[in-house]
């Protein structure tokens, strides 16, 4: 399995501020993803992190929204900028080591709510 | 592109009642499939996987699931519940490594609830 950790694991943030999340991983991995889990939903993937180049964005999600940065196999950060409201989620990061093992695992999540 | 139903939204169940959550998944190749739970407060974890072989899988706390390829279902079963297993379960679907479609698309969930 991989460990992961997350930083910070919750956080109260004022409308228009941005926040910075940090997924570190115990061991070099091949895949990272983040998610996000807005209230009584399901996880919905925003990107995929590359290393070494531009994140991957699903349909609905932008760069200029949710700046990743991923400088080595074993750390992301997600960006939330321009924070609202309709932020308020839980935050995860994701992490696949790659062929044979497809198993993924998940952190612990961080609980951003926007007043 | 890969995608996930879950139909049930809310089921509620008496402790030692069976159980079967329903998924059916979308993808026209190789598939991995997941089952996730999330107990109250608590984060991802998993249930159990399929990824070849016999297509009836045994996974922790008495789950299984059975993978019907003809109908696209991966359904969730355990014979007998307990008031401890409510939680919300998610089914998720991924391509294998190499694929495009390499990542965890997850169904909408189901909330289970277990009356003792």
């Amino acid at each position: 399995s991989a460990v992961i950790s997350q930083k910070p694991s919750r956080d109260i943030c004022q409308r228009g501020t941005s926040l910075t999340i940090q997924c570190q991983v115990d061991s070099q991995v091949t895949m990272m993803f983040w998610y996000r889990q807005q209230p009584g939903q399901s996880l919905t993937l925003i990107a995929t992190a590359n290393q070494g180049s531009e994140a991957t964005y699903e349909s609905g999600f932008v760069i200029d929204k949710f700046p990743i940065s991923r400088p080595n196999l074993t750390f992301s950060t997600l960006t939330v900028s321009n924070l609202s409201p309709e932020d308020s989620s839980i935050y995860l990061c994701s992490v696949k080591r790659g062929a044979p093992d497809n198993e993924q695992f998940f952190g612990p999540g961080t609980r951003l709510t926007v007043l | 592109a890969q995608s996930v139903s879950q139909h049930n939204h809310h089921v509620i169940l008496s402790e030692a009642a069976s159980l079967e959550l329903g998924c059916n998944y979308s993808y026209g190749g190789t598939v991995n499939l997941f089952w996730y739970v999330q107990y109250p407060g608590q984060h991802l974890q998993l249930l159990l996987k399929y990824f070849s072989g016999d297509p009836l899988v045994k996974g922790i706390k008495g789950f299984e699931a059975e993978f019907i390829k003809s109908k696209f279902s991966f359904n969730l079963r355990k014979p007998s519940v307990q008031w401890s297993d409510t939680a919300e379960y998610f089914c998720a679907v991924n391509a294998p490594p190499g694929s495009s479609a390499s990542k965890i698309i997850f169904g909408s969930g189901t909330r289970l609830s277990i009356r003792p």
